[in-house]
This record gives C-alpha cells, structure tokens and sequence, in this order.
C-alpha cells in the first residue's frame, strides 16, 4: 500500500505566474485534504474532498486558488497570479471513512513552493 | 473557535530519557479524537498516536503514550527511551467535525531534540 505522493516536491516561481500541484492519495480513500504550513507553523486547513465534492473551503483559500478532484483520485491545486506570501509548503493528505473509523489522515511529503 | 495550543517551543532530551511534550485545547464538542504528528527534518509528517475522546484508557503505541485529561482539556505526550531518530517537530491536532467531514486544527508544534 503506498502512501500519499505528491508532485512536483519543489517549485520556484516568479510573482504574477501561475503553478498547479499535484496530490495521488492513499487508494481507496474517498477523503482529501490540502493544508498550508508556512515555516515554523503547524499546518492550515484550506480544502476537502469527499470523493469528486469539494465540501468545505477554509476562508485562507482566496480566488486565486482553485482544487479539483475530478474523478474522486487524484486532485490538483492550482494557484494563480502567485504572490510572494504564497510561498509555504502545501501539503495533502487522505483519509478513509468508514461507518465506525476514526477517519485518521496521512500524509504526503508536501510541495515546497517559493515565489521570487 | 476549537484551538491548540503547545507551550513548549522546543526541547531537548539525553538518549535513552523519558520526554513528556504538552497540549491542550479548547472545545464545546464531547466526542473528538485527538492527534500527535511528527515531522522530521525536510520529511513527511508522520501519525504517532490518536486519541478517541469518548476512551477513558490513555493511548499507547511502544515506546509513546498519552495523558489525555479530558476534563482540563490536555492532551500530552509521553516519549520512552528516546532515540535520535525522535528528533522531530511535533505537533498536537484536535479533529474538528465539518458539516460532512473533518479537518485538522494544528498547534504550532515542539521542536524536539534527541542528543546522544
């Protein structure tokens, strides 16, 4: 069973481009999450999927930020018109929902993005 | 507003002591879990240990337990015969209940420090 992975694990990027990342959960998990954690910090909600459903959106998530799920696999955030205060490690992680689990979340090793 | 806080910035532990990192939170539901993360240097964050609110029996995973007071709202963690490989930011998180899911309030984490 591999873990959460996610793509790239480094970005760089100048102020005003935009940037998509990339998160392949744990198979099988129907739940998804993207955090934010900037240096030092504990980590910031920003989004859910359940299956293809985004169901919640943290205020932290401005429109200049978008996540998909299309197909309830894989999902994508993409940032546009980067600013430099985006630059933060984006993490996703997945979890399994069962009628009487705990619905614990792992992790993926997270995308280092920097913005010039 | 469900809050953690860690007290501890860092701290430091001789090999082969006892450690104990502290959390408490804040929060007017009755049934919740409770979690300790760890994320070492430049990797992942990894799942040490969880908590079911409704459990009266302090979690234990080897050589890492909990004394979870429900009460006073305090969730620490006890680590045993540490290792160098302990050496981590670790973060205590409160499983906060969404209208159709869950997410995670991070605190802001105790850097931990193994020496030998």
């Amino acid at each position: 069973d591999t873990g959460v992975s996610q793509n790239p694990r480094h970005k760089i990027t100048k102020r005003g481009q935009n940037v998509t990342f990339r998160c392949d959960p744990i198979s099988e998990h129907n739940r998804l999450y993207w955090y934010r954690q900037t240096l030092g910090q504990g980590p910031e909600f920003l989004t859910y999927f359940q299956n293809e459903a985004q169901l919640e959106k943290s205020r932290l998530l401005s429109d200049r930020f978008s996540a998909e799920r299309p197909k309830g696999s894989f999902s994508t955030l993409e940032i546009q018109r980067t600013e430099q205060g985006d630059s933060a490690m984006y993490l996703c992680a997945s979890s399994l929902r069962e009628l009487a689990g705990e619905d614990t979340q792992y992790f993926g090793p997270g995308t280092r993005l920097t913005v010039l | 507003a469900q809050t953690v806080t860690q007290s501890q910035p860092e701290m430091s532990v001789q090999e082969a002591e006892t450690v104990t990192l502290s959390c408490t939170y804040d929060t007017s539901e009755n049934n919740y879990y409770l979690f300790w993360y760890k994320q070492p240097p430049s990797r992942q964050m990894i799942l040490v240990i969880r908590q079911e609110a409704y459990k009266q029996q302090n979690a234990t995973e080897n050589r890492f337990s909990v004394n979870f007071q429900k009460a006073a709202k305090s969730f620490s963690l006890k680590i045993s015969d540490s290792q160098l490989g302990d050496t981590a930011m670790y973060f205590c998180a409160f499983m906060k209940h969404l209208g159709y899911g869950n997410k995670l309030v991070f605190g802001a984490g105790t850097i931990l420090r193994v020496k030998s």
